[in-house]
Parts: C-alpha cells; structure tokens; sequence
C-alpha cells in the first residue's frame, strides 16, 4: 500500500528558501504510470496546487508561483523534493505531497505545516 | 488560474441529501473530463471521493456522486451521515498539466 511522508524544517525565515521532501513507500517514484505533485493549505483557507512532475524529470508548476519554484526527483532514494525560494509570510501553510491517478490526486501524505516568520 | 468557485456552506440533516456545485471556465471544468472532489475532515488530509467526474475509488460509499454541465461541476451526497460532515473541495484539470482547486465547501449534518 503507497504511503507518502512530507519532511521539512517547520519554521522558515523571510526571504529564505523552503525545502520539503517526500519519502514514498510501498511503491516507487519511478512508476510509469503516474505522476507526483506538490499541493499547500494556507491556514483557514483553500487548496492550491504548486506542481507536477514525472520521474523522467518533467516538471510543471502553477504560473503565480513558477518563477520561485523547483520540484525534483531522487530515484534512489525513492523521493521527491520541493523547492520554493524568497518565502514570504504568504508561503505560511501546511504543504501536501500526492501521487496523481486519471488527473486526480489519489493518495497524499498527512502534511507538514511550515511557519514563515523571523 | 483562478481558483473554481464552491459555496462556502451547505447543510442537511440526516437522511436528506446536499449537492455542492463547483463552476469553473471553459478552459477547466468545461474543457475537460477530470473533475475530482476531496473530503477533508479536520485536522486530515484531503481524501479523493470522486475523480473523472463521476468515478468512485474504491471504498468511498456510493452516496456521493459526480456530474458535469457545461462548467460546472456537482457533487451529490445523498442519505446524509453525520461522518459526512467535512468539508469538501474540487478540483479541475486545466490543460498543459496543470490544474486548479475549488474555494471550498463546509457541509454540516
């Protein structure tokens, strides 16, 4: 059974870049068949999509964010990262990872929540 | 990008049903065939109750079910159980592998 695990240091510094890694287990992020993406939960409000990617390395990211971020594959290690640089109090949110099925997202992992604050 | 808009809340009681409508554009909801709806109870993670606008995964109760009409999504709940009471968010595939997520729904049993 896939199960995805978020990492990242909780608290980030304005102007800082926040990196997050998802483990996956139980499968792999090399599967052919599916996608991976980063998704984040401003606290209070709504989902929003933050990228795509494929283990060849294809990435696609939402236009209002591109420019600060990077999603990144490891196949060794059976994970994926997420990048988001100069964060800004904005960026406050819990940050989903989640494995795409028929262009949905599937399975997700529990959420790590990252503070943006001094 | 605009996020697709959900109402904020919606209620029933027990037994009784609740539909939620998701309307988009014609570059999302309207365009394409991959409309999917998450339950989010809180304190969880988003679980997928429907995906390709009318599809269950497996496990999820056949109370809940999916329907399209032009740009605007729906996402029926019928037999209400106070389980059911989360809230709920769509989702739209918007071309070029990117996508969009609703505002979000609170439905109250």
């Amino acid at each position: 059974q896939l199960q995805l695990q978020e990492s990242g240091p909780g608290l980030v510094k304005p102007s800082e870049t926040l990196s997050l890694t998802c483990d996956v287990s139980g499968g792999s992020v090399s599967s052919s068949s599916h996608y991976w993406a980063w998704i984040r939960q401003t606290p209070g409000k709504g989902l929003e999509w933050i990228g795509t990617m494929y283990f060849s390395g294809s990435t696609y990211y939402n236009p209002s964010l591109k420019s600060r971020v990077t999603i990144s594959v490891d196949t060794s290690k059976n994970q994926f990262s997420l990048s988001l640089s100069a964060v800004t109090a904005a960026d406050t949110a819990i940050y989903y990872c989640a494995r795409v099925e028929s262009l949905a997202f599937d399975i997700w992992g529990q959420g790590t929540m990252i503070t943006v604050s001094s | 990008q605009s996020a697709l808009t959900q109402p904020p809340s919606a209620s029933g009681s027990p037994g009784q049903s609740v539909t939620i409508s998701c309307t988009g554009t014609s570059s999302d909801v309207g365009a394409y065939y991959y409309v999917s709806w998450y339950q989010q109870r809180p304190g969880k993670a988003p679980k997928l109750m429907i995906y390709e606008v009318k599809e269950r995964p497996s496990g999820v109760p056949d109370r809940f079910s999916g329907s399209k009409s032009d740009n605007t999504a729906s996402l029926t709940v019928s037999g209400l159980q106070p389980e059911d009471e989360a809230d709920y968010y769509c989702s739209s595939y918007a071309g070029s592998n990117t996508y969009v997520f609703g505002t979000g729904t609170k439905v109250t049993v």
